[in-house]
């Protein structure tokens, strides 16, 4: 699975949005960019994917540059609750055997009042 | 739709016992992963199963550790003779079976204390 390159930290205010980028610039044609938080002491927890149009869902919305090497993952209004480490991650999603999650260190995302 | 489920939560053991973690998938998924969190770590991939079957054990220490995923009940992640840096976070993920839609769930997890 391709590597990823991802900020340590960033803040947000409450309210505006948060735009998490991601590097990937050896990302193959075959795989997919996965993200995922972790609330401290939660379970990971699934937010999006995409492979190479952008996707928009109930939580965040993915934005994925034309070359693919680079994503952003935006939440659109971002609350208190949205505090947490996010993960982005590229991997071949094809219902084969490759399929464990390679978690990096992700961004941790501090949403400031 | 129950999510994945795990336990105990917590658990807490002295060296040298057994734990044996729980992981019930979500309904109608078949794939089960086990992850380790040690503190202030990322999550590293241990073990993926199918029922009955270990699919990719390539991130599960040789000794002392072991996964099953029987036909009938909850995925097992079994550690011997725990030792103080056994202590971590274990997650359980669950996938359905279906190519092109193998996202994975992740359970609240397991909080290992060896003392």
């Amino acid at each position: 699975d391709a590597k990823t390159t991802q900020p340590t930290s960033m803040d947000c205010a409450e309210g505006r949005a948060a735009n998490l980028p991601c590097n990937h610039s050896t990302i193959s044609g075959n795989e997919y960019v996965y993200w995922y938080r972790q609330i401290h002491s939660q379970g990971p927890q699934y937010i999006i994917h995409g492979l190479k149009n952008n996707e928009t869902n109930e939580m965040a919305s993915l934005i994925i540059t034309e070359d693919r090497k680079s994503s952003t993952l935006i939440l659109p209004h971002a609350t208190l609750r949205d505090t947490a480490v996010y993960y982005c991650i590229v991997r071949v999603m094809d219902g084969n055997n490759n399929n464990d999650m390679r978690f990096g260190a992700g961004t941790r995302l501090t949403v400031k009042p | 739709n129950a999510g994945v489920m795990q336990n105990p939560r917590h658990l807490v053991r002295r060296r040298g016992q057994e734990a044996r973690l729980r992981c019930s998938p979500m309904k109608g998924h078949s794939h089960v992963y086990w992850y380790r969190q040690l503190p202030e770590e990322g999550l590293k991939f241990m073990v993926y199963l199918q029922k009955e079957n270990i699919i990719d054990e390539s991130g599960m220490p040789k000794e002392r550790f072991s996964a099953e995923f029987p036909k009938e009940g909850p995925s097992i992640l079994r550690i011997q003779q725990v030792v103080r840096g056994d202590s971590a976070a274990y997650f359980c993920a669950s996938s359905p079976v279906l190519a092109g839609s193998d996202t994975q769930y992740f359970g609240p997890g397991t909080r290992l204390t060896v003392l």
